[in-house]
Order: structure tokens, then sequence, then C-alpha cells
């Protein structure tokens, strides 16, 4: 299996400001990797696909790609719904394997 | 608008049968090109994909759960099941059902889930 290592694993921001969180592949995923949002009491919601993809319907403030590390997804100007948990998943060799998380908690 | 609605019992006992179903109203499960997929979340772990089933009936599936979960659809009902055999209290999660619409895209549709205890 191909496993996904999210960090960090929790960070505090404040609203207005702007995160970066990582994902790495333990081997290639090609450009396989989404990124979901998920908050309590809430159906998860798919944020980006192909790596940069932009779902219809998310805000533009919500960004994806890749850097040295492995890939990124940037929340730029951080508002209150985006205080949730983040997770990426590879869709490039089954089983559809998920990172750990991570929480974006308000400072 | 494409929902998902999971369904089951919310309690199940050890080595028995768990059987979940999810709703799905705004697209047809066997019309179209979508892949159908069952997802669970223990407490305070990560998601953890359990398998998939396409329009056509096809599935494939995660090895952790060792054959013993089954993805399948029902046509005239609109809905998509999860059986997962001899269950054990590693089994207790979140279930989640959610859809995409390539092999290899992001799940765009996602129900809400529904919590599965395995306890006697």
């Amino acid at each position: 299996d191909i496993q996904m290592t999210q960090s960090p694993s929790s960070l505090s921001a404040s609203v207005g400001d702007r995160v970066i969180l990582t994902c790495r592949a333990s081997q290639s995923v090609n450009k396989y990797l989404s990124w979901y949002q998920l908050r309590p009491g809430k159906a998860p919601k798919l944020l980006i696909y192909a790596t940069s993809s932009l779902q219809s319907g998310v805000p533009s403030r919500f960004s994806g790609g890749t850097s040295e590390t492995g890939f990124t997804l940037t929340i730029s100007d951080l508002q209150p719904d985006d205080f949730a948990t983040y997770y990426c998943q590879q869709t490039y060799s089954p089983p559809w394997t998920f990172g750990q998380g991570t929480r974006v908690e308000v400072k | 608008q494409v929902q998902l609605q999971e369904s089951g019992p919310g309690l199940v006992k050890p080595l028995q049968t768990l059987s979940l179903s999810c709703n799905v109203s705004g697209a047809s499960v066997t019309s179209g090109s979508y892949y159908w997929s069952w997802i669970r979340q223990p407490a305070g772990e990560r998601l953890e994909w359990i398998g998939q089933v396409y329009t056509s009936g096809s599935t494939i599936y995660s090895p952790s759960l060792r054959s013993r979960a089954t993805v399948s659809l029902d046509t005239s009902k609109n809905q998509v099941f999860l059986t997962v055999t001899s269950v054990t209290a590693a089994d207790t999660a979140v279930y989640y059902c959610a859809r995409s619409v390539t092999p290899h895209g992001g799940l765009d549709y996602w129900g809400l889930g529904t919590l599965v205890t395995v306890s006697s």
C-alpha cells in the first residue's frame, strides 16, 4: 500500500492567515492526489483533485500544488468555516489511502 | 443535487455481519459512469477506504479487510450496499459512502456517515 504522511498534525491560526498543509507519499502517485475537509456533523467535502484542480463550488482561497516536500494545500485568507481537519488521499494505486489528517485550530 | 445517505444498525455483535445501505438521490447508480465507494473512520484514526463498485458492477477492495467486505448495487432501489462479515471491535467506526466520476478521481459527494459499534 502507498503510505500517505501529512504535516503538521495540527496547527493554530487566525482568521485572515495563510496556511500551508503538506502531504507526502511513500512512492509516486503521479498527479492523483485529492484533498478533503472534514467538519463535525458535515459530510466530507472534496476541495482539490488531481493535485491542483479546484472542485466546483469550492472557494478560490483553496489551492493545491507541489513542493520539494510533496503535495501542498494552501488556504489563503483563512475564514471561520475553514477551521477543520484536512486529509489528503491518493487514487493512483489501489487501495486508495489517506493521510492521517491535519487539524487547523483557532489560535 | 446529488445526495447520499447511509443507514444501518448502529450496534452489531462480534462475529456477526455488518450490513449498511447508502441511498442515492440525484444520480443513478447504474446509468452514468460512476464509482461508488465505502470509507470508514475509527475514532481518532485516519480515513480508511474499504472498496468500490462501478456502474457495471465491477468491484475492487482493500486487502486490509481480507475478503470480509462486499460492495454491491441495488438498481431497483438506487442504493449501494456494504457487508462486512465476522466483525470485531476493530470494525467500530463511522462508515461513509461516496462517489467519484473517474477511476482515479476524487470523491465528489459523500454522505454524513453512520456510526457502527461492534459490541456484545
